[in-house]
This record gives C-alpha cells, sequence and structure tokens, in this order.
C-alpha cells in the first residue's frame, strides 16, 4: 500500500535556524515520484521540487535543499537560515507509475506546519 | 501567466442546492484533477481526466460529478450538497502522467449548511 508519513506535525524555529522536515514513504512500484509542496496562511499549494525514483541526487535551490534516499525510503527537506516567510505548510506526496497505468494521484503526507518566529 | 484558476473562491449554501465549481488551466495541460482537504484527512482526490471526454474517480468520488468538454476546463459539480462536503476544493492539471507535477488551483472554500 502506498503511504506518505510526516511525523513532525509542528516545528517552530527562530529566524536564522535552519530546519529539516522528514517524508518517509511507502510504495510496492519500483518508479515512482515524489514531490514536496508549500501551502503559505494564504491557502494556495506550490509545487517546489520533483524527483523520482531513479535520481537518487540531491537538489539545492537557493536555501532550499533536497535529501532522496531509498533505502531509508525518505525525501527529507531542509531550509537553510529560515525567514519569517517561510512559515507555512509543507507536504510531501508520492505518485506512482502503476502497473495498471498511471492515474497520476498524489498520496500526501499529513503536513507539516513551519512556524518560523522573528 | 502559467494558472489554474477556479471560481468561486468562496461559497456557502445550503443542502441540496446544486452547485458548480469551476477550473480553467491555461498551459494546454492533458491531465486535470479534482482533490478536496479536510482536516485530519488531509488531500484526497476526488475525479481526474486523463484527457477530453476521459474522466475516472478517484478515491473519494461520491457525491460529485465532473465532465471534461474542452480541454482547458474541469467543472465539478455538486447535484445535491450535504454538510458533510463542506471542504476546501483544489483543482490541478499536469502534463501527461506518469510522474509530472501538477499545479494547484487557489482553492475553494466550500460551507453547506
Amino acid at each position: 500500500a502506498q503511504k506518505v508519513t510526516q511525523a513532525q506535525t509542528e516545528i517552530s524555529v527562530v529566524e536564522k535556524e535552519d530546519v529539516t522536515l522528514d517524508c518517509v514513504y511507502e510504495t510496492r512500484d519500483t518508479t515512482y515520484y515524489l514531490f514536496w509542496y508549500k501551502q503559505p496562511p494564504s491557502g494556495e499549494l506550490v509545487f517546489l521540487i520533483r524527483r523520482n525514483s531513479f535520481d537518487e541526487q540531491n537538489e539545492i535551490s537557493g536555501r532550499y535543499s533536497w535529501n532522496f534516499q531509498k533505502s531509508t525510503s525518505s525525501f527529507n527537506f531542509t531550509i537553510t537560515a529560515s525567514q519569517v516567510v517561510d512559515s507555512a505548510v509543507y507536504f510531501c506526496a508520492l505518485s506512482e507509475a502503476g502497473y495498471g497505468g498511471a492515474t497520476n494521484k498524489l498520496i500526501f503526507g499529513t503536513g507539516t506546519l513551519l512556524a518560523v518566529q522573528p | 501567466e502559467a494558472q489554474v484558476t477556479q471560481n468561486p473562491r468562496y461559497l456557502i449554501t445550503v443542502t441540496g442546492k446544486k452547485l458548480t465549481v469551476t477550473c480553467s488551466q491555461n498551459m494546454n495541460h492533458e491531465y486535470m484533477s479534482w482533490y478536496r482537504q479536510d482536516p485530519g484527512l488531509g488531500l484526497r482526490q476526488i475525479y481526474y481526466s486523463m484527457n477530453v471526454e476521459v474522466t475516472d474517480k478517484g478515491d473519494v468520488p461520491e457525491g460529485y460529478k465532473v465532465s471534461r468538454k474542452e480541454k482547458r476546463n474541469f467543472p465539478l459539480i455538486l447535484e445535491s450538497p450535504s454538510p458533510n462536503q463542506t471542504s476546501l476544493y483544489f483543482c490541478a492539471s499536469s502534463r501527461v502522467p506518469p510522474g509530472y507535477e501538477q499545479y494547484f488551483g487557489p482553492g475553494t472554500r466550500l460551507t453547506v449548511t
């Protein structure tokens, strides 16, 4: 069965601290895709990154970095030198290629609420 | 600007009064889908469409209908809304699956009394 677990419900940090958001996934598919989305207080869902199961390279984009480890089924997200504008709910999601054809359904974790205090 | 739009953004209605939430994308995406977001339950897929005239059920389709007559539009129809359909609804689109990121609309907050 497919599942995404974000064990951290809420994290509070002070501005300029580094913070890592954890994501652990379960899937039986050998081909799958992992995503991170951001939901700021205004409510929209903003796409941050996509990774496929064959690409374990870590990625850095400005203050954001992602660590994908198939051995531990984890896809963690680190924000370096956090800022107040980073305050949001962050969702990790999984999509499977599927044996019967891809539905492209996103299986979301329950989200981590990040509060960055000034 | 590439975007997914939804209307209305907020809607309060009464039980049984048919309503439609519109969704439109300008990215020429083949794939479109609807999700609902509820506290404690997270985001769940309602319906999806792989292309024009091709739609299929997601995880929670009961009480909803969709249609895909044009590539850019994917309306969500509640024929007889009930209070348990009070939720935040998101429309999304992407390139042909598998594996492409989905771009979400701004959300529609629906309250059914």
